[in-house]
């Protein structure tokens, strides 16, 4: 069954200054990998997809992130943060997009970033 | 192209009460998902349909929640009785087949069990 670990549940950063959320996987198969935003009293938006395309993903708002098979992992980045990047993070695995199997949530990640 | 319509926003129940929850999907979505997310956690999945079949519902507490999706359209979830522990945000997603799991999540219903 397929899992997935985010491995802060808050990280704390500077305008301005880079964002590295983590994430790890568990998948039986090749996994579709996604990351998720959700600010507060909104609904969720997603960020960015991986599947089975290029290993490096661009997302909305300058996002982007890197699937490495060898390490299971699927971490989250942005060169400068933004105030309005503030928000709840949340990796989320799909064991077989053929299957259309649902969407498994990491626990989140709280960013703040301070002025 | 109109998103995910959840209603109502927010309810306030008291324990052993009933309550219902409603979700329109975006047009020509078959996939759709109850999820439901505890105050600092992630979402978890509750019912996947398919059309308007079940797909997976091994999380869903069936002695107390059902839920049901009317001619592969709009779907309801209920809880009967309510416990206080089912206090949460029940958030609806759909995406637009088995093939493509990119889902749109409508904003939630947030429910309080008092």
């Amino acid at each position: 069954a397929q899992s997935v670990t985010q491995l802060d549940s808050h990280v704390s950063v500077s305008e301005g200054t880079p964002v590295l959320l983590r994430c790890n996987y568990s998948s039986s198969y090749s996994p579709s990998l996604f990351w998720y935003v959700q600010h507060p009293n909104k609904g969720l938006q997603l960020l960015l997809k991986y599947t089975s395309a290029a290993t490096l993903v661009k997302g909305i708002n300058g996002f982007e992130a890197e699937f490495k098979k060898s390490e299971t992992s699927f971490h989250l980045t942005k060169p400068s943060a933004h105030m309005s990047d503030a928000a709840e993070y949340f990796c989320v695995v799909s064991d077989s997009p053929q299957a259309g199997t649902a969407l498994i949530f990491g626990k989140g990640t709280t960013l703040s970033v301070s002025s | 192209e109109a998103g995910v319509a959840q209603s109502p926003r927010y309810k306030i129940i008291e324990k052993r009460q009933s309550v219902a929850f409603w979700c329109n999907p975006i047009s020509g979505h078959a996939t759709l998902y109850w999820y439901q997310q505890i105050l600092g956690q992630g979402p978890k999945l509750l019912i996947q349909f398919q059309n308007n079949g079940v797909v997976d519902d091994s999380q869903l507490p069936k002695d107390r929640f059902s839920a049901e999706r009317l001619k592969g359209v709009d779907s309801t979830l209920k809880i009967q009785p309510a416990k206080l522990e089912d206090s949460a945000v029940y958030l609806c997603a759909t995406s637009y087949n088995r093939g493509n799991t990119e889902a749109f999540f409508g904003q939630g219903t947030r429910l309080t069990v008092v």
